[in-house]
């Protein structure tokens, strides 16, 4: 089974919805990360926890929140999806400062 | 904003040849890291060097990090159509937040 899982793995939505994506780790990692991917602009962060009570703003965290729930599971929402919010998510997990992260397999969201 | 600047955005090479992509950054470093993405996939890590480090070697991958020109450069050697992905640098900063930001990418294609 992957290390990091995330679901949906795509989902086509319309504008003002709400939508989760829901994130979990079986590597026992303390930091969780949710990015995403827009063609040519790379990785940008939304928000990622250091642990279930510290939760951070990362450079695009507007239109966006997110809850972690446990240590395993980090979840990220669309309070009311807009059109250019369309793009593929990633979480992300890590464990102490500065290590290698390790990703799921994203999350494919459409707003229509 | 993006630390990290990939160069060239793509690549095209024929197999067996030596790829070589660059990174520039902007500020101070903890570690820089490689990242390797298959199309629409997940990140997969593929080295990290510390800022004390100049060279690191993996399997036919060869990272060099300059800090005194805030550049890194990676090589895969003997390149095969496996290869074939785009290929990021991120960087982990000084600041105590530990968040890890990421480049645009290089696009790298293996020519049979």
């Amino acid at each position: 089974d992957a290390d990091v899982t995330q679901t949906p793995r795509n989902r086509i939505t319309k504008t003002g919805k709400r939508i989760m994506l829901e994130c979990s780790q079986t590597k026992g990692h303390d930091r969780m990360y949710w990015y995403r991917q827009d063609p040519g602009l790379g990785l940008r962060l939304i928000y990622y926890s250091f642990d279930v009570k510290d939760i951070n703003k990362g450079e695009i965290s507007d239109g966006y929140s997110v809850s972690r729930q446990a240590q395993a599971k980090f979840s990220l929402s669309l309070e009311s999806a807009i059109p250019n919010q369309t793009a593929l998510y990633f979480c992300a997990t890590r464990q102490g400062f500065g290590n290698e992260q390790f990703f799921g397999p994203g999350t494919r969201l459409t707003v229509l | 904003s993006q630390q990290g600047e990939e160069d060239p955005q793509a690549l095209s090479i024929q197999e067996g040849e030596n790829a070589t992509m660059n990174c520039s950054y902007k500020t101070s470093i903890n570690n820089l890291q490689w990242y390797r993405q298959n199309s629409g996939r997940g990140l997969v890590h593929l080295i990290l060097i510390r800022s004390n480090e100049r060279e690191k070697h993996s399997g036919r991958l060869r990272v060099t990090l300059d800090t005194s020109k805030k550049s890194s450069s990676l090589l895969i050697t003997a390149s095969r159509a496996a290869d074939t992905a785009s290929y990021f640098c991120a960087t982990r900063t000084l600041n105590r937040d530990d968040k890890i930001i990421f480049g645009k990418g290089t696009r790298l294609h293996i020519l049979p």
